[in-house]
């Protein structure tokens, strides 16, 4: 079994609308939990991160983490076609472990 | 300036052929890494240097072999390569464990083709 599983899509919307991506994940002990974005030829970014359970807001952005249920997911609202990428969770124990990625979900927003 | 570069961006070899992936960061940051992504945009880590000393070595063949001679590089030497290194390596960087620990920072990365 996958420490970290993610739908790879590909996924696609149009512009203006609200994308939900998500991740699921296998060990309790994961304590970070970060989104990156990587576009097309690019390596990949960090988009937000989140330490234990709770939601955080960056712009159009949220960030949300359910340990209870072992699922982190990404929001995006107002979707531009500039969000066309693909966006990988990745979840870490503790400083200094090592980040351990999903597939990535590649996703589309169609003007 | 670019944080974390790689060079050659490009590689198209022959299998069998020994090559050499390298990478430079100038954020001062103390750990390095490289990574591993497939076809799939499957992300893997498989090295990672703290202050030129090797953390964590995932299970890859040793034929890949990792150098850092100075906390701001980290090479990749891979020998006789075969048509499964076939992918795109990312070399990244962070400083861990103080600070911000959850920022790492990647190069462009480098595609490899083995024919």
């Amino acid at each position: 079994q996958k420490e970290v599983e993610q739908d790879p899509g590909p996924l696609s919307v149009p512009e203006g609308a609200i994308v939900s991506l998500n991740c699921t994940y296998s060990n309790s002990a994961f304590q970070y939990f970060m989104w990156y974005r990587q576009y097309s030829r690019k390596g990949p970014e960090l988009l937000m991160y989140t330490y234990s359970s709770g939601n955080k807001e960056d712009g159009r952005f949220t960030a949300q983490v359910d340990k209870s249920s072992k699922y982190i997911s990404l929001f995006i609202r107002d979707s531009q076609p500039s969000d066309s990428a693909t966006y990988l969770c990745a979840v870490k124990k503790t400083s200094g472990s090592r980040l351990t990625f999903g597939e990535g979900t590649q996703l589309t927003v169609n003007p | 300036d670019t944080a974390v570069s790689q060079t050659p961006k490009y590689l198209v070899t022959q299998m069998g052929n020994d090559k050499s992936i390298k990478c430079e960061q100038n954020l001062g940051h103390d750990t390095m890494y490289w990574y591993k992504q497939d076809s799939k945009k499957f992300l893997k880590i498989m090295f990672s240097y703290n202050n030129k000393e090797l953390i964590i070595n995932e299970t890859v063949p040793n034929r890949f072999s990792p150098k850092s001679p100075d906390k701001a590089h980290l090479n990749l030497h891979i020998n006789s390569l075969e048509l499964g290194d076939s992918a795109v390596y990312f070399c990244a960087s962070s400083q861990e464990p103080a600070g911000d620990p959850e920022t790492q920072y990647f190069g462009p990365g480098t595609r490899l083709l083995v024919l």
